[in-house]
């Protein structure tokens, strides 16, 4: 167990629509990132979030999009969902430190999300 | 741009036997590698990693990775694989938390475990 919980574990949307999924971070972690994989693909990384702030991004629309808490708690929110947004969505903690960088990232199990 | 190549989409090996699953990176700058294993519906499992010192790098469960520069290469070794090995074996290039970059993940080799 890596302490990352993501809910839900599973999801299925109607092209078009809106979807939130979220990740409750390890304690102590002051980072989180969300990866998308696709079937039969690794993950690819979407975003991160450090402090409460978008700290880099992968090569996703702007729908794709995310928040995260004081907490450390994060969500990502996709609009306008597409059949090819089905994928599993990881989402990694991690505890960055100041001069000395981000230790190593921490995943949950994921959301599995379906368009139809 | 950083990549990773991981030419072995699958690989079958009999329980007892070695194992090596074989990892090509690009990177620009002194890359972090690493070696994640998936077992079906969980999340990533960190097996090890290598940013410098010693090329041979061990790691939990037995498996062990080597880093060669001059080849671009990362391969993850294990000398005798048991059932529970069986498993989507992910290669992974980029910072040590991921950065602004995040990791870059080649596409997995799925191995299977023979009995």
């Amino acid at each position: 167990e890596t302490g990352v919980t993501q809910s839900p574990t599973h999801l299925i949307k109607t092209r078009g629509q809106q979807v939130t999924l979220r990740c409750s971070s390890q304690s102590g972690h002051n980072t989180v990132s969300w990866y998308q994989q696709a079937l039969g693909q690794g993950p690819q990384f979407i975003f991160q979030y450090y402090r409460e702030e978008e700290n880099g991004r992968g090569n996703f629309p702007p729908r794709f999009s995310g928040l995260q808490f004081p907490n450390y708690s994060s969500e990502l929110n996709v609009n306008a969902l597409e059949l090819d947004d089905s994928a599993l969505y990881l989402c990694a903690s991690s505890l960055r430190l100041a001069g000395t960088g981000t230790e190593k990232l921490f995943f949950g199990s994921g959301t599995q999300l379906s368009v139809l | 741009a950083q990549s990773v190549t991981q030419p072995d989409i699958h690989i079958t090996v009999s329980e007892g036997a070695s194992l090596e699953l074989r990892c090509n990176y690009s990177y620009g700058a002194t890359p972090y590698l690493f070696w994640y294993v998936q077992s079906p519906g969980q999340g990533l499992q960190l097996l090890l990693k290598y940013f410098s010192g010693d090329t041979l790098v061990q790691g939990i469960k037995g498996f062990e990775a080597e880093f060669k520069r001059s080849q671009s290469s990362f391969n993850l070794r294990k000398p005798s694989v048991h059932w529970s090995d069986a498993a989507e074996y992910f290669c992974a290039v980029g910072a040590e938390g991921g950065g602004a970059d995040g990791l870059t993940f080649g596409k997995g080799t799925h191995l299977i475990i023979q009995p």
